[in-house]
């Protein structure tokens, strides 16, 4: 089976840095991807690492180390809009199959 | 432009009833599908997906079935809902290796 593990909750203060974790235990991987999903409506997009290292997108940051099975989602400068949920995701088998991760909901307090 | 189109945003359905939610594609052919579902405070369960038409594979053993009568349309199903079917159902569409999914804007099933 896939295992794909993140925090349940985490509250940040606006402005702040905040990191996500993410780990895995999969076959078949190709990449990782994260998602952010407000309350009622569907995940969309963030972010897409193959290879190991650090992807910068704005405020937005994702890592990956695949020999250690692990990512984490880095936002900086929080917003109040940040609040969400952020689901971990990971491409198997030529990107055929995605799993997701529970989901992490972050709670960004004035 | 490429799009997906999921239908209805609500319903809510007595138990024993039957399903029939529909995702279409626009802009692209022969797409990656698939249907999640997504229970309350939880994360999404991958439930079926299809690489082509006629083609489709089950993740998990439910009540629930899956077709792909055309290339891009694809349709989760049920004979008689029960009362666990209830969720936030999202057809997917794979747009990419770099861009990873695309989600139809979901439909919230309520099964009483």
């Amino acid at each position: 089976g896939q295992n794909i593990d993140q925090p349940t909750e985490m509250t940040a203060t606006e402005g702040a840095i905040v990191q996500i974790n993410c780990t895995y235990q999969t076959s078949g991987f190709n990449g990782l991807f994260w998602y952010q999903q407000h309350a009622g409506e569907a995940p969309t997009f963030l972010s897409y690492n193959v290879l190991d290292g650090l992807e910068e997108k704005g405020r937005f940051s994702s890592f990956l180390s695949r020999s250690k099975g692990y990512s984490y989602l880095l936002l900086k400068e929080l917003q109040m809009k940040d609040s969400a949920s952020y689901l971990c995701a990971v491409g198997l088998y030529n990107f055929n199959k995605f799993y997701f991760g529970s989901g992490t909901k972050l709670n960004v307090k004035p | 432009s490429q799009t997906i189109h999921q239908w209805p945003a609500t319903l809510v359905q007595p138990v024993g009833s039957p399903l029939s939610l529909e995702c279409t594609v626009e802009g692209t052919s022969n797409p990656n599908l698939y249907w999640y579902r997504q229970a309350a405070g939880r994360g999404l369960q991958l439930l079926f997906y299809s690489v082509g038409i006629g083609q489709i594979s089950s993740e998990v053993p439910q009540n629930l079935s899956a077709s792909r009568p055309q290339d891009r349309q694809f349709i989760l199903s049920s004979k008689k809902l029960l009362l666990s079917d209830s969720g936030f159902y999202l057809c997917a569409w794979e747009t990419g290796a770099a861009y990873g999914y695309t989600f139809g804007s979901g439909t919230r099933l309520t099964v009483v």
